[in-house]
């Protein structure tokens, strides 16, 4: 069974730092990649996801992660974080192109300080 | 376009009580997922919905808990008797075709607390 790590259980930054979260996944085969994103009282959305192409993918908000499949990565990365992006960010992998097995990691709060 | 709606959004119940959540996903949408969220802890997928029909239901603990799509639109999952460690956030979600590649929407959650 596939698995997801988060590297960072909490994440305190200042305004405009630079931002990377690690996510590790376990399984070998084709994989498709999300990141979701939960802003404080907000339901669970999709910041960005890659299934195939280009392994740099950009989401909302200016956001973006990068596939590497030699490592079994997903980080997500922005340039200059804002204190509306605190929030607590899941990375979950599907390993099924039929939807089944969707398995999210534990998860990385991110807190912005202004 | 509305969103997925769940009700309640939160309850309180005492062990060996049972428990039901009502789940309506967004129009249109083919699947849908039910997921454990327990503090701290990523979403735990519980079970999938394709129309009416189970396509996945390999982490549900049968013994207790159960969940039904009838007319393969809004769904409920029951939990019968509640353990301790059943207290945790339920969330529904749905999503258009259930493909791996898929956006899943999710609902608000509700949040049970097991006394």
């Amino acid at each position: 069974a596939q698995s997801v790590s988060q590297h960072n259980h909490h994440v305190i930054l200042s305004e405009a730092a630079s931002l990377e979260l690690g996510c590790n996944y376990s399984y070998g085969g084709t994989v498709n990649l999300f990141w979701y994103v939960q802003y404080p009282g907000q339901h669970l959305q999709l910041l960005l996801k890659y299934f195939s192409g280009d392994p740099l993918v950009k989401g909302i908000k200016g956001f973006e992660a990068e596939f590497i499949k030699s490592k079994f990565s997903f980080n997500l990365r922005k340039p200059s974080v804002q204190w509306s992006d605190t929030a607590e960010y899941f990375c979950a992998v599907n390993a099924d192109n039929y939807g089944q097995n969707f398995v999210f990691g534990p998860g990385t709060r991110l807190s912005v300080l202004p | 376009e509305a969103g997925v709606a769940q009700s309640p959004r939160y309850k309180i119940i005492e062990k060996r009580q049972s428990v039901a959540f009502w789940c309506n996903p967004i129009s249109g949408h083919a699947t849908l997922y039910w997921y454990q969220q327990i503090l701290g802890q990523g979403p735990k997928l519980l079970i999938q919905f394709q129309n009416n029909g189970v396509v996945d239901d390999s982490q549900l603990p049968k013994d207790r808990f159960s969940a039904e799509r009838l007319k393969g639109v809004d769904s409920t999952l029951k939990i019968q008797p509640a353990k301790l460690e059943d207290s945790a956030v339920y969330l529904c979600a749905s999503s258009f075709t259930g493909e791996g590649t898929d956006t899943q929407y999710f609902g608000p959650g509700t949040r049970l607390t097991v006394l």
